[in-house]
């Protein structure tokens, strides 16, 4: 049974930094791309990063591009977001979610259950 | 920035039909193919089309998308109250490498 468990989610200042985990299990973690997906207190899903299976692929969206820094451990089957310069809009519930491609797209086909992230002095 | 644009909210009684559309600005739908999540409250999306038309084995054919050169759409039949969830569309932007979700549509079942 695929799972995935965020962990690391906290209070955290402003300015401040945080890493997150997400451990990987019930899968060949390696053959797969990873993501992080993030919602924010009553709206709507936002990707912010993936990366693939050899880690030599990486994209983030505009609004962690520079702050947040995904990574992998394969022999630990764990995905990892280190983020830095954290603000208020940075405030979510972040979710760890599995890449499958088929011949045509990819898509995210399982989920965490997220952590929370909460940005406040 | 590409922007996918779906109805707020949308509701029906129990056993009938709702629609959910997913539009596109800043880049061109008809070249991508669509993805449909469900999100039921408190939990964690799940994904309910892929591939524009496709359904994962669990779930069921009430449920089923498609797509236009210019938008597309998810067709729940049959409602139900265990539908009542957020729908999210969602889209891979080659141009600008980024994964797209949709800003949401809440279905409630009158």
């Amino acid at each position: 049974e695929v799972q995935l468990v965020e962990s690391g989610g906290g209070l955290v200042q402003p300015g401040g930094s945080l890493r997150l985990s997400c451990a990987a299990s019930g899968f060949t973690f390696s053959a797969y791309e990873m993501n992080w997906v993030r919602q924010a207190p009553g709206k709507g899903l936002e990707w912010i990063s993936q990366i693939s299976g050899d880690t030599n692929t990486i994209y983030y969206a505009d609004s962690v591009k520079g702050r947040f820094t995904i990574s992998r451990d394969n022999a630990k089957s764990s995905l990892n977001l280190q983020m830095n310069s954290l603000g208020a809009e940075d405030t979510a519930l972040y979710y760890c979610a599995r890449t499958r491609c088929t011949s045509s797209s990819c898509y995210r086909d399982y989920w965490g259950q997220g952590t929370l992230v909460t940005v406040s002095s | 920035q590409s922007v996918l644009t779906q109805p707020p909210s949308v509701s029906a009684a129990p056993g009938e039909k709702v629609t959910i559309s997913c539009s596109a600005s800043n880049f061109n739908i008809g070249n991508n193919y669509m993805s449909w999540y469900q999100q039921l409250p408190g939990t964690a999306p799940k994904v309910l089309i892929y591939d524009n038309d496709k359904r994962p084995s669990e779930i069921p054919d009430r449920f089923s998308g498609s797509k236009s050169a210019t938008s597309a759409t998810l067709d729940i039949t049959g409602l139900q109250t265990g539908d009542e969830a957020d729908y999210y569309c969602a889209t891979w932007d080659r141009s600008l490498r980024v994964y797209v979700f949709g800003t949401g549509t809440k279905v409630t079942v009158l």
